[in-house]
Formats: C-alpha cells, structure tokens, sequence
C-alpha cells in the first residue's frame, strides 16, 4: 500500500531564517505531488503540484519554492521565511493521470510551522 | 475556473442527532466532488468522493453525499452524529481535465456536545 511522510511535524523558526520541509511517498511511482498550506481558520491554498521529476507548477507568488529532486520527493524551501508564512502544510499525493481520471488526493499529517 | 462555497463556518450538533454540511460549487460542468475530514493537528482523511453514477455516494464512518446538478450542491450527511465526528470538513472540486487541480472549500468545524 501507498504511504507518504512528511516531516518535520512541527517546526519553529525566526523570521528570515530558510525552511526545508519534506516529503516521501512510498509504494507507487510518478506519482502527482503537491504542497497545501492551510492558514489558521482558512481553507487550504494550493501551493505547488508537479507531475514529474523537476517540473513544478507554482500556483501563488510567494516566498516559497518547491523542488522534486527524486520521483517520490518532494521539498519546500524558502531561503528567507516570513511572519505570514505561518501556517500548517500538507504534502500530498494521488496517481499519476494515465492510471484514470479524477485521482484521488491523499494527504500526509502536515508540519506546522511557526514563523517568530 | 472552478470554486466551492461552504456556507456554513460552524456547526454544533448534539450526539445521536443528525448532520448535514452544505456545499456548493461552481463550475461549467460536472466536475469530480470530494469531502474530506481533518481531526486537530492532522492531515486530511478522503471520506468519500463522486466521479460518474449514482448520484447518492456512500462513504467512511458512516457519512454519505447526495450530487445534485440543479443545485449544484454536494451535501454531506450522517444520520446520527458520534463525539469522535467532531472535525473540520471540507469541500472539494476538480475539473475533469486537470483533474489534479482540486479547488477547497474554507471548511465547516463540527462541534459535537453531549
């Protein structure tokens, strides 16, 4: 069966300081990678999704960025954090598209991270 | 671009009694309809989902959504509420082209009092 790990669980951090979050899914290939943020009391907002190895698609201008240097890896990074990237981010997965439509998305226990 | 709408930030309902969260959609055709649960501090748990069919979708624990067109609306409901119900859920819509682009609802947080 498919698991995915995210990590680290929570994380505080001072303003300008980098941030490395990370992401594994295990047990299938090519998978459909993305990274959500959910602010407090908001929905979630669409960060990143890459459909392969180095191809990302950035959804919002942000502070952030996102890399898939493996197929099952995926990593957040920001180079100098900001107070209003607080939040709590999910990594999730679903299967690529040519296995069938409307996939499915499945979330990993989420890291949060507070920016001081 | 597609959106969803739930209306309703919170709900409290008293244990045994029944659920029902609303959610609405916009999009120009019938798009892939998803509900999730998020308990505190967690990731999100996929409850049920709608592609094609029958239009009431049975789910996990007990919840069920009924797609209705017209209305464009996919409601969820459980007829009778445990204290372990209490979470947030959320809406969800993707297109069926770039089915991967699912769009969230801002969430409904379920308060469940004895």
């Amino acid at each position: 069966s498919q698991t995915i790990h995210q990590w680290p669980a929570t994380l505080v951090q001072p303003v300008g300081s980098p941030l490395s979050l990370e992401c594994t899914v295990e047990g299938t290939s090519n998978p459909n990678l993305y990274w959500y943020r959910q602010a407090a009391g908001r929905g979630l907002q669409l960060l990143f999704y890459s459909v392969g190895i180095g191809q990302i698609s950035s959804e919002v201008p942000q502070n952030l960025s996102a890399s898939r240097p493996q197929d099952r890896q995926f990593i957040l990074s920001s180079k100098k954090l900001l107070l209003s990237d607080s939040g709590f981010y999910l990594c999730a997965w679903s299967s690529p598209r040519e296995r069938g439509p409307g996939n499915t998305i499945y979330f990993g226990e989420g890291s949060w991270l507070t920016v001081v | 671009a597609q959106s969803v709408t739930q209306p309703d930030i919170h709900i409290t309902v008293s244990e045994g009694a029944s659920l029902e969260l609303r959610c609405n959609y916009s999009y120009g055709a019938t798009p892939y309809l998803f509900w999730y649960v998020q308990s505190p501090g967690q990731g999100l748990q996929l409850l049920l989902k709608y592609f094609s069919g029958d239009t009431l979708v049975q789910g996990i624990k007990g919840f069920e959504a009924e797609f209705k067109r017209s209305q464009s609306s996919f409601n969820l409901r459980k007829p009778s509420v445990h204290w372990s119900d209490a979470a947030e859920y959320f809406c969800a819509v993707g297109p069926r082209i770039n089915d991967y682009k699912l769009s969230f609802g801002a969430g409904t947080t379920v308060t469940v009092r004895a």
